[in-house]
């Protein structure tokens, strides 16, 4: 089945204790992008990958790193995380080019106490 | 990206179809008009998008009017699990633009009731 995967599902963590949330993506994707969504201000974009070895920021990239050493695998690494790091990211993938739609995983409810 | 307007919630009977409107009047030529909906706990899930034409898919139908400045998605026969907030967005096709973000509004809200 074409999905994006996204791990852990849930994960409360402590105040400058690094951690990683996975994402993978099984449709052979060039594109990803990482998302927060916060109430009342929707899904902003923290990073994106155009292709392996290619990033860049979105809108709200402070405080976040990315990696794309493969194809599939696109992780989002919070080196010291802090409470306003307290949300639910979403990692999205879409073939290159355009007009097609995104892919996105099921999320992961972080928080950071 | 051109903003988008759509009513904040809607309530639908099962079995019925469900029409959801979206007034995208500021649209210009090379935009699409993509949808999305979030069902509770998951991920944003794609549903269609058109630029021009009416589109139709398994899951929905797309109808843009001809001067493109408004769309309705219609889900033809709603079913309980089609519960969820749909997501009208309208943006260059061109991945590369803008770091091939989408820009999601508040949607609609839509109950579909047994």
């Amino acid at each position: 089945e074409a999905q994006v995967t996204q791990n852990p599902r849930y994960l409360i963590t402590v105040t400058g204790k690094k951690l990683t949330v996975t994402c993978s993506q099984n449709m052979n994707h060039e594109y990803m992008s990482w998302y927060r969504q916060d109430p009342g201000l929707g899904l902003r974009q923290i990073y994106y990958s155009m292709n392996v070895e290619v990033t860049d920021k979105g809108d709200v990239p402070e405080g976040y790193k990315v990696s794309r050493k493969e194809k599939r695998n696109f992780p989002l690494i919070l080196e010291s995380p802090s409470p306003n790091q307290t949300s639910l990211y979403f990692c999205a993938s879409s073939e290159k080019g355009y007009v097609y739609g995104y892919t996105f995983g099921s999320g992961t409810r972080l928080t950071v106490v | 990206d051109a903003k988008t307007t759509q009513p904040t919630s809607m309530d639908c009977a099962e079995g019925r179809a469900a029409n959801l409107p979206c007034n995208h009047s500021t649209i210009s030529g090379n935009e699409y008009v993509y949808w999305y909906r979030r069902i509770h706990s998951q991920g944003p899930q794609y549903i269609i998008h058109g630029l021009k034409n009416n589109e139709t898919n398994e899951m929905a139908s797309l109808i843009i009017t001809e001067d493109r400045k408004s769309s309705t998605l219609i889900l033809p026969h709603a079913t309980l699990r089609d519960t969820a907030v749909y997501y009208c967005i309208v943006r260059n096709a061109l991945i590369y633009n803008q770091g091939g973000k989408l820009i999601f509004g508040q949607g609609t809200e839509l109950s579909v009731k047994p």
